[in-house]
């Protein structure tokens, strides 16, 4: 049973860029999770989905940052334009429910 | 803003002995509180949850104890093995449905 799928494990770019990444979460499960990781924050959570629709995006850290669920199955968030302080592991989890969340591997973005 | 208090931030212990990981929550939505393990490279992964209306939870080597009226919640690795390296990250969750993690515990176990 493939779990959560995340796109691309790897990206490097340069400050100013578009960033897009990449989540297809597991077949069935209502709600999708995008969450970003540091050293100097842990994980913080950036926006929620249920049924595809946003549902709290408080986490977002400013207007550059994008997120959207076109459908059940995929999910992209957007940094638009690039800094370096957005350097992080962006991870995608999925749920059935809110509660017993199944993540991906992550994304891990650097930005020069 | 609700947090939840992840202690210690590492944890050095020799195989075989016992790991322990303590968390420390304010106002929650009280019905589940998981842990989590993540491996380099790798995303958290669900190890281990409990109901607040129990107060202890063992699956094999891991229990989670919860003190309600202390609003805290343990985890203890029985018999630490090489392989239970990882980082730990406990979670409560929020009076508006998320989950807000803990810190993490960086654990590593000598062989």
């Amino acid at each position: 049973d493939a779990g959560v799928i995340q796109s691309p494990r790897h990206e490097v770019t340069e400050m100013g860029q578009e960033v897009t990444l990449r989540c297809k979460p597991i077949s069935g499960h209502d709600y999708l999770f995008w969450y970003r990781q540091t050293m100097m924050r842990g994980l913080e959570l950036l926006i929620y989905f249920n049924n595809n629709v946003p549902i709290d995006d408080s986490g977002m850290p400013e207007d550059r940052f994008s997120a959207k669920m076109p459908n059940a199955s995929f999910s992209t968030l957007k940094i638009q334009p690039s800094e370096p302080r957005d350097s992080a592991v962006y991870f995608c989890a999925s749920s059935s429910g809110t509660r017993l969340q199944h993540f991906g591997d992550g994304t891990r973005l650097s930005i020069l | 803003q609700q947090q939840v208090k992840q202690s210690p931030q590492s944890l050095i212990v020799q195989k075989g002995g016992i790991s322990i990981i303590n968390c420390a929550y304010e106002n929650t939505a009280f019905d589940y509180f998981p842990w989590y393990q993540q491996f380099p490279g790798k995303g958290p992964a669900l190890l281990i949850a409990i109901r607040p209306d129990v107060s202890e939870k063992k699956e094999g080597r891991f229990t989670i104890s919860f003190n309600k009226s202390a609003k805290q919640f343990s985890l203890h690795i029985m018999d630490s093995q090489p392989g239970d390296s990882a980082t730990y990250f406990c979670a409560a969750p929020s009076n508006t449905g998320k989950l807000i993690f803990g810190q993490g515990t960086t654990l590593q176990v000598k062989p």
